[in-house]
């Protein structure tokens, strides 16, 4: 059936540093790509997302771009911030596979240092 | 404003003591779900549901049911809990349109 793997955490960074989260999938057909954010505390929000294959999704200096090549949508910022520490999770919806449900990944810790 | 709402929010029961945990949005969607979130697991389906009276079970439904009698609420009921049910438990309503899901503030629920 259809999956996510992404790299597990925790992953801590210094503020300014580069980020990337790798997230890969697999499914069936052509599925819709997101990326989640928890923050402590809270309920999941949605970060980005792509719906086709080579689409970019972006928000708030995050980025990932849907490539069907290598079924991959990693996450990645430039410059990362003390308040960007939270849990990330990749996630796919596939209508034609899994009747449309969302299937997460486990989960990445960030902790952003000052 | 968009809204999924839960409660309790935090509860501490016993074994086999059933138990309802609420959920409710205000944004007229069709589609909703509950998740568990464990450590190390990330967020699995429990059950969900495409429309009012449409039910059916997603990846660990063992030991919960749900009901849809309005489009709004989608109640998560846990009729005898049980130690392995301790968990975070996120409600989430889907505007499938727009391809977005919304999160209730989550519930965590420890049974003793």
């Amino acid at each position: 059936g259809d999956s996510v793997t992404q790299m597990e955490g925790p992953v801590t960074l210094s503020e300014e540093a580069f980020l990337t989260i790798n997230c890969t999938y697999t499914a069936t057909g052509y599925p819709s790509l997101f990326w989640y954010v928890q923050y402590p505390g809270e309920g999941l929000q949605l970060l980005l997302k792509a719906t086709k294959a080579d689409d970019k999704g972006s928000n708030k200096g995050f980025e990932a771009t849907y490539r069907k090549e290598t079924t991959s949508f990693h996450l990645e910022k430039g410059s990362v911030q003390v308040s960007d520490s939270a849990v990330y999770f990749c996630a796919l919806r596939n209508y034609g596979g899994s009747q449309g449900n969302l299937i997460f990944g486990k989960g990445t810790k960030l902790s952003v240092k000052p | 404003e968009a809204q999924v709402t839960q409660n309790p929010r935090y509860l501490i029961t016993v074994t086999g003591k059933k138990l309802t945990v609420t959920c409710s949005q205000n944004m007229n969607h069709e589609y909703m779900s509950w998740y568990r979130q464990d450590p190390g697991l990330g967020l699995r389906q429990i059950y969900y549901s495409m429309n009012v009276e449409v039910t059916d079970k997603g990846d660990v439904p063992e030991g919960y049911k749900v009901s849809r009698k309005e489009k709004r609420n989608f109640p998560l009921i846990l009729e005898s809990p049980s130690p392995n049910q301790t968990s975070l438990y996120f409600c989430a309503s889907t505007d499938r349109v727009r391809d977005t899901q919304y999160f209730g503030p989550g519930t965590r629920l420890t049974v003793l």
